[in-house]
């Protein structure tokens, strides 16, 4: 695609539920990384993937959070029995470049998550 | 020690002045560095990259990186009211593959 594509744009969740975020990075690009920005916070890693690596999870702040991508392309995020402090915006970012370092990232519009 | 620092401002400039925004990083063997712009509510958007040390120009915009004081430094000439957003820096994380982002810095240009 033109972009790098996130869905949902907003996700309410209760307390406890699990949520899904997908992200469908530029056509392309095999870097794939995910972060989230709470408010007044900095962006936060979570978890990197280029290729068919093993991705890069240091980030992950629990065992609450996985992300998988599949063939390659398009990411999906999970978070388990969501948490209050797990409301944020979660960012996708896409890159050129093996790394994000050559090119910078494309991020995506986010998802912003709020659990009630 | 924070990876990468920022002052939050408000950095408040008016029109048409210079707006001179700041950034300081710890890992003395960074490599990469990007300035990023994120207007309220949106995502950011890239507007510089600078690898090696001096000056780096793009239109209205100067990046500068000194990499033995560890200081990257983004200028904005001809500042307009459009330019208000927050500033971000990054930097890539040797230990990985990821850019550590500083908090940003969030700039007014008043008309």
């Amino acid at each position: 695609g033109a972009g790098v594509s996130q869905s949902p744009s907003n996700k309410v969740t209760e307390k406890g539920k699990d949520v899904e975020l997908r992200c469908d990075p530029i056509s392309g690009h095999t870097a794939l990384y995910w972060y989230r920005q709470s408010l007044g916070q900095g962006l936060e890693f979570l978890i990197y993937f280029q290729g068919n690596s093993a991705p890069d999870k240091s980030g992950l702040p629990s065992d609450r959070f996985s992300a998988e991508r599949t063939g390659g392309s398009v990411s999906t995020l999970t978070i388990q029995r969501t948490q209050q402090e797990d409301s944020a915006v979660y960012l996708c970012a896409s890159s050129l470049g093996r790394t994000g370092f050559e090119y910078g990232y494309t991020f995506g519009s986010g998802t912003r998550l709020t659990v009630v | 020690q924070k990876e990468v620092e920022q002052n939050s401002g408000p950095l408040s400039v008016p029109e048409g002045a210079i707006a001179s925004l700041n950034c300081t990083y710890s890992d003395r063997v960074s490599q990469s560095f990007f300035w990023y712009r994120q207007y309220s509510g949106k995502s950011p958007e890239l507007i510089m990259s600078i690898y090696s040390n001096g000056d780096k120009e793009d239109g209205r915009f100067t990046a500068q990186l000194n990499k033995a004081s560890q200081y990257v430094s983004l200028l904005i000439r001809d500042s307009q009211p459009s330019d208000s957003a927050t500033y971000l820096c990054a930097v890539n994380s040797n230990s990985g593959y990821a850019l550590n982002f500083g908090k940003g810095t969030s700039l007014l240009v008043t008309p």
